[in-house]
């Protein structure tokens, strides 16, 4: 099984630009989150999807939209991007975001640079 | 208000020292925690978990962690460190919703020879 899977792995915008980042995992997990992750700050939540259907919002959600396409696929968009959203994206999945099956497995990561 | 601390944002060990990172907690309920590894360049990995029962949980890599309620921490050990070990280390609460799940900011390893 491949987990989590992210593509690109790497992407430089211009200001404004939009671009969408994708996430799939192969673990028939219900669960799929997008974080950031910013030096010193840890990881922050984005968007998750407790359930195909459904997104809400998590702490910084701001600039961001996604979309749970299916079971396997949630994707994070950025309308018009700004260089305060350059950083490393991470895709995670879990088998529901309920305990105790809210263990998340996390993608290799997307880094994205805004100039 | 939720949160992971982790009071260490940087740790020098030499290899086959013994290693303790410190991560405390706050959380309203039963905490469910969490330890991951992020080696450059990398995604996240899980080291261990701790869910209910023995305080001592073992993990992934030889490391081991110990839930203390008393002391609202779970800290991450290991008895002898190697090179390989040299990575970001992340302690993480988990609730009972989708956007309960707080990490700390992570305490960078730096193992010398």
């Amino acid at each position: 099984n491949a987990g989590v899977t992210q593509t690109p792995k790497f992407q430089v915008l211009k200001t404004g630009q939009s671009m969408t980042l994708q996430c799939a995992q192969d673990m028939n997990h219900n669960s799929m989150y997008w974080y950031r992750q910013d030096p010193g700050m840890g990881l922050r939540l984005i968007y998750y999807s407790a359930s195909e259907g459904t997104t809400d919002k998590g702490e910084v959600p701001n600039g961001y939209n996604v979309s749970r396409l299916n079971k396997r696929e949630f994707s994070l968009r950025l309308e018009s991007a700004a260089p305060s959203q350059t950083s490393v994206y991470f895709c995670a999945s879990s088998e529901a975001p309920r305990l105790p099956l809210n263990t998340q497995y996390f993608g290799p990561g997307t880094r994205l640079t805004v100039l | 208000a939720q949160s992971v601390t982790q009071p260490d944002i940087h740790i020098t060990v030499s290899e086959g020292a013994s290693l303790e990172l410190r991560c405390n907690y706050s959380y309203g309920a039963t905490p469910y925690l969490f330890w991951y590894v992020q080696s450059p360049g990398q995604g996240l990995q899980l080291l261990l978990k701790y869910f209910s029962g023995d305080t001592l949980v073992q993990g992934i890599k030889g490391f081991e962690a110990e839930f203390k309620r008393s002391q609202s921490s779970f800290n991450l050990r290991k008895p002898s460190v190697h090179w390989s070990d040299a990575a970001e280390y992340f302690c993480a609460v988990g609730g009972n919703t989708g956007n309960q799940f707080y990490f700390g900011t992570g305490t960078s390893l730096t193992v010398i020879p």
